[in-house]
């Protein structure tokens, strides 16, 4: 069974500068997806970034990147430029890809980092 | 504008009683998702549905029930079987057989007394 471990349950940040939330994940698979979630105090789930394991190049979203390093298992996320609306709970999720890269939409979380973010 | 809706946000209910959560989404998905929240986990998958009446048991189904008469709607039923039923519920959609992410709603917070 695949499994996710965020390592860091909190993590804080100053505004301004940048941080970086680290995730492992354990797969004998070769093509597979990942994923960082954030969950805001209203928690709902809004997707930061997304990397397909076959793509060797880091996925970025504005301020938002990704380390990814397939041969360690690993997948940290990088938060350049923190803003006081990044504090939240941020998870680490894999998918297996299905036959020909077909996403399911069956995701095993970790458990999450809290991100604070000071002013 | 599209999106889940879950109702209610918040659920209150007795020990021993079944307990139906709503999930309806009006974005013309094919799959759609029962995750479980506990503190300090991440989510867990209960069941899933790829297509109107059919669906599968996720990693925690037991205790559980879902239905899928209509490609908006997927209820959970939370039975009296289930031993921790106190959680936050999310579900969520996706377009079935592309590479989209899961669309969450907002969540119901189901709490068993």
């Amino acid at each position: 069974a695949q499994t996710v471990t965020q390592s860091q349950p909190e993590m804080s940040v100053q505004e301004a500068e940048t941080v970086t939330l680290s995730c492992t994940y354990d797969t004998s698979e070769s093509d597979y997806y990942l994923f960082w979630y954030k969950q805001p105090p209203s928690r709902q789930m809004i997707l930061v970034i997304r990397q397909e394991a076959y793509k060797q190049q880091n996925a970025t979203e504005n301020r938002f990147s990704v380390n990814f390093q397939k041969a360690a298992k690993s997948f940290s996320l990088k938060i350049s430029d923190s803003q006081l609306g990044d504090a939240a709970m941020y998870f680490c999720a894999y998918e297996r890809a299905g036959a020909g890269g077909t996403s399911y939409g069956k995701l095993t979380f970790g458990q999450g980092t809290i991100l604070t973010v000071h002013p | 504008d599209g999106g889940i809706t879950q109702s209610p946000k918040y659920l209150f209910r007795k020990e021993g009683q079944n307990v139906t959560l709503s999930c309806e989404q009006n974005l013309n998905h094919d799959a759609m998702y029962w995750y479980r929240q506990d503190p300090g986990q991440g989510l867990r998958l209960i069941y899933y549905s790829q297509i109107v009446n059919d669906f599968q048991k996720g990693d925690i189904a037991e205790g559980y029930s879902v239905s899928r008469e209509k490609k908006e709607s997927f209820p959970l039923t939370v039975t009296s079987a289930q031993k921790n039923p106190t959680a936050f519920y999310l579900c969520a959609s996706s377009i079935q057989w592309q590479n989209s992410p899961l669309h969450f709603g907002n969540g119901t917070r189901l709490t068993v007394t």
